[in-house]
């Protein structure tokens, strides 16, 4: 069965470093997605992508994130300077058309910022 | 401000019964909603959604009901098997948009 998947699965870093959390959709998806879940908490939207542009982006996604398909296959969010608060597990998706509940997620990425 | 909760953050039930897992809403606004799966080390799973000119739908041992008088959304599953162990989380949202409002989750035990 085709799947998502993010790497690295764990990824720690220090306050003010750049980290870039990478994902690989599934080969004929078209729309991407990355979501976040601070432990214990909600899981947020951050941001969706289609035709190598954002098409939405919640309040949380400002200017410390970026998105960007680099090469066809990866899917990337980099965030700049982080913050403690930044630590969450970040889950990346992906659908075929622009209907996210036929999204397939990944196993995410637990980001903790030290 | 606008809010999607739940009302039991843990249910047990025993294999073979059916679960009910309730989340209520406060934007009215919201006509779309979506229920989730989430296993323990895994991303969230679609299981079914249901849009605000319903007030239920079926899938596969899994049925979602929308109380729209009352701002109420349930998932109800029959004959809950070993599997179905997960946290579960509503979210709602509208057409068009992919700004979803998720749940806090209830996290469903089935004894054996």
């Amino acid at each position: 069965e085709p799947e998502v998947t993010q790497t690295p699965s764990h990824q720690v870093t220090q306050m003010g470093q750049e980290v870039i959390l990478r994902c690989v959709p599934i080969s004929n998806h078209l729309y991407f997605y990355w979501y976040r879940q601070i432990l214990g908490q909600k899981v947020e939207f951050l941001v969706s992508f289609y035709n190598n542009e954002i098409s939405e982006k919640s309040e949380i996604f400002d200017d410390q994130f970026s998105v960007e398909r680099p090469d066809g296959s990866n899917f990337t969010l980099k965030i700049r300077s982080t913050k403690l608060e930044d630590s969450a597990m970040y889950f990346c998706a992906s659908s075929v058309t622009g209907d996210s509940t036929e999204a397939f997620f990944g196993q995410g990425t637990r980001l903790t910022v030290v | 401000g606008e809010s999607v909760g739940l009302h039991l953050p843990t249910l047990s039930v025993q294999e073979g019964d059916n679960s009910i897992i309730n989340c209520a809403y406060s934007n009215s606004a919201s006509d779309y909603f979506i229920w989730y799966k989430q296993e323990s080390g895994k991303g969230p799973q679609f299981i079914i959604d249901i849009r605000s000119n319903m007030d239920k739908r079926q899938g596969q041992r899994v049925t979602v009901l929308l109380n729209k008088t009352v701002k109420h959304l349930s998932l109800q599953i029959a004959a809950t098997q070993p599997g179905d162990s997960a946290v579960y989380f509503c979210a709602e949202g509208g057409e068009g948009t992919y700004k979803y409002i998720f749940g806090t989750g209830t996290r469903l035990k089935v004894l054996a």
